[in-house]
């Protein structure tokens, strides 16, 4: 079966500008997660969706934001882009409500902000 | 909030020796604990995991060990080979809310 799928692969932002990043699920997943992977400080919680609510968020300021469609796709957004925004990000799905519990990562969308 | 640490940040051995990295968690009501390897350029996989009843947990050359008073977490990987050259991450997760990372090993072995 197909694996969890992000796109773009790559992206490279102006500061200021904003991005937006898809990430689809294993078929019958519900729950999604998004981590940001920096050399410095290593995976970073973002946020959780399921079933198109988002139950639990990290400690990222505003400009970050995400949701969940009816069928478990789910998108991220960063807004005002600045440059410590450059980073891997990360998607994660998961077939119950148990978030984390035998996650499927992503090949994630590598952000460039110059 | 939940921290965890993860020791040593790198890590080299020769082929066919054993390899350890240990994890330390903060809250003691975290009750999940994975381990992730991730290949250069390539995503996070799930290795093993182990739920906090359990103190014990092998598959193959790997194994986790628990140790829930002491509040931290091993990876033991026997007879390792080149093909386990990667970066290796700890996480512990409180009632399934999210997964906190520690900051990863790279565990290099050489031929």
């Amino acid at each position: 079966k197909a694996g969890v799928t992000q796109t773009p692969r790559y992206l490279i932002k102006t500061r200021g500008q904003q991005v937006t990043l898809s990430c689809s699920p294993i078929s019958g997943h519900r729950s999604v997660s998004w981590y940001q992977q920096t050399p410095g400080q290593g995976l970073q919680f973002l946020f959780e969706y399921f079933s198109e609510t988002q139950r639990n968020k990290g400690n990222f300021p505003g400009r970050f934001s995400g949701r969940q469609f009816s069928n478990s796709r789910s998108e991220m957004n960063v807004s005002t882009l600045e440059l410590g925004d450059s980073a891997l990000y990360l998607c994660a799905s998961s077939f119950g409500t148990q978030v984390g519990y035998g996650y499927t990562f992503g090949s994630g969308t590598r952000l460039t902000v110059v | 909030g939940e921290n965890v640490e993860q020791h040593p940040s790198t890590l080299s051995v020769q082929e066919g020796d054993s390899a350890v990295i240990k994890c330390t968690y903060s809250d003691s009501a975290s009750n999940y604990f994975p381990w992730y390897k991730q290949e250069l350029g390539k995503r996070p996989q799930l290795i093993i995991d182990i739920r906090s009843n359990v103190g014990e947990k092998k598959d193959q050359r790997i194994a986790v060990t628990l140790n829930k008073t002491a509040k931290h977490f091993s990876l033991h990987i026997t007879e390792t080979q080149p093909e386990d050259s990667a970066v290796y991450f700890c996480a512990a997760s409180k009632s399934f809310q999210k997964l906190v990372f520690g900051t990863g090993t790279r565990l290099l072995v050489s031929p």
